[in-house]
């Protein structure tokens, strides 16, 4: 168990629909990274949040978009959904820069299929 | 731009024999870690072992170790004394810098798939 959580594990939805993933990282991590794994696109970096602040965006597209709450907790939104979205999202936590090593754990991922 | 390539897209390896799996680089930094990860069946990415580039002694975790060559940006993995539970998709990753566009993201080879017989 990393100490990262991610809800829900199973999600199954429709094209045009719109969904919300959760991730809570581990007790002291100020960073959350999301990250897409695809068959075809392999493990992707969509965007990085510091303590409350997106720091980086990666291959995210337009229709997706993410925030970090005070709490720490961060939300992947992703709307008007394609068959291409399906895939498994992780959400990773680490502690930052300032922490030099700054290794990241990953959740136990979230799986969305779009039908 | 930072890349990861793993050549090998499957491994096999007897139980209690040894196996390594291949990693290169490219990237114009200096200072920068490179990971193993391991993803099982259960789709759970576990962190197996870390390399900080300026140390040049090779990490060791347990019956997992690295051969870390700089100058050739190769960054492999040696599994000692396979078990059945090694069995899994491994990612070599790379973790680009705390500064520019980058925000320390990992990126991530395309991975190997090791099999374990019995």
């Amino acid at each position: 168990d990393s100490g990262v959580t991610q809800t829900p594990k199973h999600l199954i939805t429709a094209t045009g629909q719109r969904v919300t993933l959760r991730c809570s990282p581990r007790s002291g991590d100020l960073s959350v990274y999301w990250y897409q794994q695809s068959l075809d696109q392999g493990l992707q970096f969509l965007i990085h949040y510091y303590n409350g602040e997106e720091r980086a965006k990666g291959n995210i597209l337009e229709r997706f978009s993410a925030q970090q709450f005070p709490d720490l907790h961060s939300e992947l939104n992703l709307s008007s959904l394609e068959l291409g979205d399906s895939a498994l999202y992780f959400c990773a936590s680490g502690k930052g820069e300032l922490a030099g090593t700054d290794t990241q754990y990953f959740g136990p991922g979230t799986r969305l299929t779009v039908l | 731009a930072q890349t990861v390539t793993q050549s090998q897209p499957e491994m096999s390896v007897q139980e209690a024999e040894t196996v390594t799996l291949s990693c290169t680089y490219d990237t114009s930094e200096s200072d920068y870690y490179l990971f193993w990860y391991k993803q099982p069946p259960s789709r759970q990415m576990i962190l197996v072992i870390r390399q900080e580039a300026y140390k040049q002694q090779n990490a060791t975790e347990n019956r997992f170790s690295v051969n870390f060559q700089k100058a050739a940006k190769s960054f492999s993995l040696k599994i000692s004394d396979s078990q059945l539970g090694d069995a899994a998709m491994y990612f070599c990753a790379y973790r680009t810098p705390f500064y520019g566009g980058s925000q320390g993201n990992l990126i991530f080879g395309k991975g190997t798939k090791l099999s374990v017989k019995p």
